[in-house]
């Protein structure tokens, strides 16, 4: 079946520096989400890409969608403490909406 | 407006028991999602509702899982003689329609002494 994968698992940064986690697909995929969960938390929305090279920008926030359709990335520039949590991108099934997760990327950011 | 509530918030059971998981979706959201969390994990899909049918229920480990959502709103997670392995957080999603985007609840941590 379909599988996401993310790396890194774990990331921890400095407040101020960059951060960047990846997501591949075994398949290709119609579109891909992104979404951030809080420590405790449940997984809140950020974006969804839908074109073929795709880029999107939210703030310090950059999403990515490979040529492919098969990997994105996002990218975080000068992290702050308010952006720790868990980062999950998320393929959806063109057919029944149903979201693959990936394992996640947990980023710590030291003040 | 009110977004997806799930009740109990927490819930203990002994192994072997049974339980029941209620998941309320958005007002007016036609498509409802189960998702099961395990610690460290992505959400890993169960079942997915299109107004009252189960259109996809895929996901869903073995024959003790089984939801139910008689009139397209609220959503019943139903789990038959607990195990331990079912500990985990289970999340439900919904959204205006398939493949729009899904909101989710806070979940319901099942803990299977």
């Amino acid at each position: 079946g379909q599988q996401v994968m993310q790396i890194p698992q774990y990331q921890h940064v400095q407040e101020g520096e960059d951060f960047t986690t990846y997501c591949n697909s075994s398949t290709t995929l119609s579109n891909i989400q992104w979404y951030k969960q809080r420590p405790g938390g449940h997984p809140v929305f950020l974006i969804q890409l839908v074109k073929s090279g795709e880029v999107k920008k939210q703030k310090r926030l950059t999403f990515q969608f490979g040529e492919a359709k098969k990997n994105s990335s996002l990218h975080i520039t000068a992290t702050q403490t308010t952006d720790v949590g868990t980062y999950f991108c998320a393929g959806v099934s063109s057919n029944t909406g149903k979201l693959i997760f990936g394992q996640g990327t947990t980023l710590q950011v030291k003040p | 407006g009110a977004g997806v509530s799930q009740t109990p918030s927490n819930k203990v059971t002994e192994k072997g028991k049974y339980v029941e998981l209620r998941c309320d979706p958005i007002s007016g959201h036609t498509a409802l999602y189960w998702y099961r969390q395990s610690l460290g994990q992505g959400p890993e899909f169960l079942i997915y509702f299109q107004g009252t049918g189960a259109a996809d229920d895929s996901g869903l480990p073995n024959d003790r899982f089984f939801a139910v959502r008689p009139e397209g709103s609220v959503s019943t997670l139903k789990i038959q003689r607990t195990e331990r392995g079912d500990s985990a957080v289970y999340l439900c999603a919904s959204s205006r329609d398939t493949r729009e985007t899904q909101y989710f609840g806070p979940g319901t941590r099942l803990l299977v002494l």
